[in-house]
């Protein structure tokens, strides 16, 4: 079955980075798409980041843009955000979820990681 | 960037409730909207795709309809399990794939 887990969240400070990480496993994961997806804490979610499944393409929300940087190693079957000059707004659990079609598809999400905590505070 | 805007943001029902959430988009998104449903402390959940159809496994009391702007969700008779945050979001043009802002389904 799908199993995506999602790691190295944790408290940083202002101005700060941090690099998440996504394990995949269950599927072919070098043929799909992959997004991060945040929630702040009580809010709504905001997609965050997406990497084609040959990392040939990159898109950004554009309050993570220049900050953020997505990036995948189908070797091993995982995805990554780099996340530098963190803000407290970014403080939020960040979801992986991968894209629902193989290849060419920007749809919707079928599978989400369990999420990892990132916190920004001093 | 197409927003998207669910009502209500809360309700409040009974189970066996038939329960409605709309979702309007600021422009046509030509049925390319997904429904998710999201547990507290848990990851969200595919629901439903291109507006009607539903996830494998999902219980077929949930459906969806809608065309243009004009989206809904409904949940034909509301269960224990069904307690829970929904979000649409829309898949039409992207970057950025973009979310309502969620509506909270209560045990009343």
């Amino acid at each position: 079955q799908v199993q995506l887990v999602e790691s190295g969240g944790g408290v940083v400070q202002p101005g700060g980075s941090l690099r998440l990480s996504c394990a995949a496993s269950g599927f072919t994961f070098s043929s799909y798409g992959m997004h991060w997806v945040r929630q702040a804490p009580g809010k709504g979610l905001e997609w965050v980041a997406f990497i084609r499944y040959d990392g040939s393409n990159k898109y950004y929300a554009d309050s993570v843009k220049g900050r953020f940087t997505i990036s995948r190693d189908n070797s091993k079957n995982t995805l990554y955000l780099q996340m530098n000059s963190l803000r407290a707004e970014d403080t939020a659990v960040y979801y992986c979820a991968k894209d629902c079609v193989p290849i060419v598809a920007m749809y919707y999400f079928d599978y989400w990681g369990q999420g990892t905590l990132v916190t920004v505070s001093s | 960037d197409i927003q998207m805007t669910q009502s209500p943001s809360s309700l409040s029902a009974s189970v066996g409730d038939r329960v409605t959430i709309t979702c309007r988009a600021s422009q046509g998104i030509s049925n390319s909207l997904a429904w998710y449903q999201q547990k507290p402390g848990k990851a969200p959940k595919l629901l439903l795709y291109a507006a009607s159809r539903l996830e494998s496994g999902v219980p077929s009391r949930f459906s969806g309809s809608g065309s243009g702007t004009d989206y809904t969700l409904t949940i034909s008779s509301l269960q224990p399990e069904d307690f829970a945050t929904y979000y649409c979001q829309q898949y039409y043009s992207t970057p950025p794939w973009t979310f309502g802002q969620g509506t909270k389904v209560e045990i009343k």
